[in-house]
């Protein structure tokens, strides 16, 4: 099955400073690849996603890249503020209707004022 | 639409005790998935479901553990016999007929055994 690895674990950034968090995958049958925010005693929200068939997404101030050949993909945060402080997990899965996502662990970002 | 519904948000049980969660799926979603996550910890897999249908319970624990999406009604998870290590929130995500749009999750279900 599935493995997603997730890093870094614990992020702190100054305000105004970028985010990085990268994942890595183990199938290469895997082509959806959602990024979730949860904040503090609150349900994941999805932020941005990308599929397979492309390199990169951008929106506002959120990011997302892939290598498919490196089986690896990337959540890139600009400008970061406070509000952005949250646990964000990257997930793995199918682009197929009931596809599965397998979650990495989990990056705790800390925006510090 | 009201998004993926889960309750109780909060239930205490006794060890020993059975304790029942309840997701709806948002409206036109019937792919249910739920997912345990311990303190400080990921979103781990338990079992994905269809309406009358398991499709996969690779993540359920061999005992104690069941889940259902019956015709009528949400689907429920249920853990019979409760531990303190059962101690956890339990989400429920739901995505759509069509193509994976990614999952949208309830506001989960924050389970403590005393």
């Amino acid at each position: 099955g599935e493995n997603v690895e997730q890093h870094p674990s614990t992020l702190s950034v100054q305000e105004g400073d970028s985010a990085v968090i990268k994942c890595t995958y183990s199938d290469s049958a895997s082509n959806y690849f959602p990024w979730y925010k949860q904040e503090l005693g609150k349900r994941p929200q999805l932020i941005i996603d990308i599929r397979s068939n492309v390199g990169e997404k951008k929106d506002q101030r959120i990011a997302v890249t892939l290598n498919k050949t490196a089986k690896h993909f990337s959540l890139h945060i600009t400008e970061t503020q406070p509000e952005d402080s949250a646990v964000y997990f990257c997930a793995a899965g199918g682009n197929n209707a009931g596809n599965m996502l397998t979650f990495g662990g989990g990056t705790r970002l800390m925006v510090k004022p | 639409n009201a998004g993926v519904m889960q309750n109780p948000r909060h239930l205490v049980r006794r060890r020993g005790q059975e304790a029942r969660l309840r997701c709806s799926p948002m409206k036109g979603h019937s792919h249910v998935y739920w997912y345990r996550q311990l303190p400080e910890e990921g979103l781990k897999f338990m079992v994905y479901l269809q309406k009358e249908n398991i499709i996969d319970e690779s993540g359920m624990p061999k005992e104690r553990f069941s889940a259902e999406f019956p015709k009528e009604g949400p689907s429920i998870l249920r853990i019979q016999q409760v531990v303190r290590g059962d101690s956890a929130a339990y989400f429920c995500a739901s995505s759509p007929v069509t193509d994976n749009y990614g999952y949208t999750f309830g506001s989960g279900t924050r389970l403590t055994v005393v």
